[in-house]
């Protein structure tokens, strides 16, 4: 059961269009990431935070932006969308740091840009 | 460094068999080893993970071995079933804890 909630699941955009995608968890969960996912790769993660008001970028470079107002919302945005962008992401959340602390993930939104 | 990698990329197993899927990695500081199972439309979800103090780590059907001085880990699945038709990611996790992933490994199970 999913606790962590991710809108829209699937957006086709057109270039040049701002974009958010929303993430929001119940769990008050402090950290929270975004990644991105593409077929037969990786996950790279794209931003992450540590708690209200703290926001890191992650090791793959990345044109969006997010912010951490509240403890249970991190959006991540796109100022000008291209077709690069075109991606998988999913956004994460957990508890805390470290061992036996896993990552809950949603379903994902999948971004098409045209 | 930071890479782990992932084999093989597909798996196709009969139904009863064992689906055996390795990783490697070269950063010895990596010292948390996660199995994550995606399933198709949903995001991953943590499957059993070890620490490098350990050789072997059981839950359930699911098994993690794990070398160290190779720098290798496997997760072995006995009696494979189509319900664990998914794809498998292995991880490992640096001294801030961010996880660096494997590739993935899509496995199919057949009836």
């Amino acid at each position: 059961e999913a606790d962590i909630y991710q809108t829209p699941r699937y957006l086709v955009i057109g270039t040049g269009k701002k974009i958010t995608l929303e993430c929001s968890q119940t769990m008050g969960h402090d950290k929270m990431y975004w990644y991105q996912q593409d077929p037969g790769m990786e996950l790279h993660l794209i931003h992450y935070s540590y708690g209200v008001n703290s926001t890191e970028k992650g090791d793959l470079s990345s044109e969006s932006t997010v912010s951490r107002i509240r403890t249970e919302h991190f959006p991540l945005t796109l100022e000008s969308a291209r077709p690069s962008h075109t991606s998988q992401y999913l956004c994460a959340s957990s508890p805390h740091g470290g061992f036996n602390s896993p990552l809950h993930f949603g379903n994902g939104t999948r971004l098409t840009v045209t | 460094q930071q890479q782990v990698k992932q084999s093989p990329q597909s798996l196709i197993v009969q139904k009863g068999g064992i689906s055996i899927i390795n990783c490697a990695y070269e950063n010895t500081a990596f010292d948390y080893f996660p199995w994550y199972q995606q399933f198709p439309g949903k995001g991953p979800a943590l499957l059993i993970a070890i620490r490098p103090d350990v050789s072997e780590k059981k839950e359930g059907r699911f098994t993690i071995s794990f070398n160290k001085s190779a720098k290798q880990f496997s997760l072995h699945i006995m009696d494979s079933q189509p319900g664990d038709s998914a794809t498998y990611f292995c991880a490992a996790s640096n001294s801030n804890y961010q996880l660096i992933w494997g590739a993935g490994t899509k496995l199919i199970i057949k009836p």
